[in-house]
């Protein structure tokens, strides 16, 4: 049974770029969340999908974006790239029923922005 | 913006030794989870406590929740070079939707 994964693991952009990372839930998970671990920090929540739409959201700009297609994955999109958007970029996996269960964590995406 | 605050920052001790780590919180939560983190990459679940639950048991892991002191505590018992990683509070929320809000973490170095 495979966990989490993410890709790409390592990405570099420049500023202005655009970028697009990607997620699949762990079987059986139809619910996905993206947090921001800035180095040295803890993970911040960033939004959550479910039945593929966005049904909460943290305090990012709009120029974070995502997407969950029907098989559960997900993408996160981010718009005009800042040097401090270079940060770990952890996607979880959860079922969305009215219990609140674990979340699992994929290994994360280190996006670094020049 | 960050809920949690783990403390202490970074503990240092030696194998066989007991590690304890604390978590205070703010608002009124459903759960707490504690993860661990090695060297910047994925978070690994250790484990759940709802917030009727005081205390919670998984291996060498014993943690305790206060909810009147909004607070968690999670102790390893009989710690290994292993353990060497960060570890997380996470909390979830008794409102909304079940996203995880955490702390900046402990740092755990145990040293053979």
């Amino acid at each position: 049974d495979a966990g989490v994964t993410q890709s790409p693991t390592h990405l570099i952009k420049t500023r202005g770029q655009q970028v697009t990372l990607r997620c699949s839930p762990k079987s059986g998970h139809d619910t996905v969340s993206w947090y921001q671990q800035a180095l040295g920090q803890g993970p911040q929540f960033i939004f959550q999908y479910y039945e593929e739409e966005e049904r909460q959201r943290g305090n990012f700009p709009d120029r974070f974006s995502g997407h969950q297609f029907p098989n559960y994955s997900s993408e996160l999109n981010v718009n005009a790239l800042l040097l401090g958007d270079s940060a770990l970029y952890l996607c979880a996996s959860s079922r969305g029923g009215r219990t609140r269960e674990t979340q699992y964590f994929g290994p994360g995406t280190r996006l670094l922005v020049l | 913006s960050q809920q949690g605050e783990e403390d202490p920052q970074a503990l240092s001790i030696q194998e066989g030794e007991n590690a304890t780590m604390n978590c205070s919180y703010k608002t009124s939560i459903n759960n707490l989870q504690w993860y661990r983190q090695n060297s910047g990459r994925g978070l690994v679940h250790l484990i759940l406590i709802r917030s009727n639950e005081r205390e919670k048991h998984s291996g060498r892991l014993r943690v305790t929740l206060d909810t009147s002191k909004k607070s968690s505590s999670l102790l390893i018992t009989a710690s290994r070079a292993a353990d060497t990683a960060s570890y997380f509070c996470a909390t979830d929320p008794l409102s909304g939707y079940s996203t995880l809000t955490f702390g900046k973490g402990t740092m755990l170095l145990v040293s053979p």
